[in-house]
């Protein structure tokens, strides 16, 4: 059974580039969440897909996009990259969009911008 | 969900001796889950606590509710080189998942 899985591990973007990150939910999960995580910070949520539809959103500006599939995987793009936006950003799914739901994490992707 | 506050933001330990984390909210909270991220890693589910005053154990684990539902607390029992990571509580609020900033444990063999 596989789990939550992304792609790519590590990524070097310039500042001002787009950038698109790509997340496979563990096995029967129909939610993915995205958080962003600074380092020596807890993750930060800024979105939640599910049934191919934006459900929630935290606070982080329209720079950051999103997209669930048919099969329940999901894109997180971001525009107009900013220094501030290096961090390691995780993809977390479940069953159900209750936050109540246990969050099955994937090992993140490293955005580096310059 | 409401922001939840974690103390110590570090805590470096010789292995054998105890730890405990604290997560306080302002609010009360509806449940509280706990998470712990490896040095590296990412976070992973530990437990999710949802009665007041529950206390739940898992081996060297203890954990517990507040009976206001406005704090809870992680306490590791003689201490081992594999708790070594960053724990955090998050709070599920309404709709969406708050994390607290996270203790960091370092344990010395």
């Amino acid at each position: 059974d596989a789990g939550v899985t992304q792609s790519p591990t590590h990524l070097i973007k310039t500042r001002g580039q787009q950038v698109t990150l790509r997340c496979s939910p563990k096995s029967g999960h129909d939610t993915v969440s995205w958080y962003q995580q600074a380092l020596g910070q807890g993750p930060q949520f800024i979105f939640q897909y599910y049934e191919e539809e934006e459900r929630q959103r935290g606070n982080f500006p329209d720079r950051f996009s999103g997209h669930q599939f048919p099969n329940y995987s999901s894109e997180l793009n971001v525009n107009a990259l900013l220094l501030g936006d290096s961090a390691l950003y995780l993809c977390a799914s479940s069953l159900g969009t209750s936050s109540s739901y246990e969050q099955y994490f994937g090992p993140g992707t490293r955005l580096t911008v310059t | 969900g409401q922001q939840v506050m974690q103390i110590p933001q570090y805590q470096h330990v010789q292995e054998g001796e105890d730890f405990t984390t604290y997560c306080n909210s302002s609010t009360t909270l509806s449940n509280i889950q706990w998470y712990k991220q490896r040095p590296g890693g990412h976070p992973v589910f530990l437990i999710q606590l949802v009665k007041s005053g529950e206390v739940k154990k898992q081996k060297r684990l203890t954990f517990q509710f507040g009976e206001a539902k406005k704090n809870s607390s992680l306490h590791i029992t003689a201490t081992q080189t594999t708790d070594v990571g960053t724990y955090f509580c998050a709070d599920p609020g309404y709709s969406t998942l708050t994390f607290g900033k996270g203790t960091m444990l370092l344990v010395s063999p």
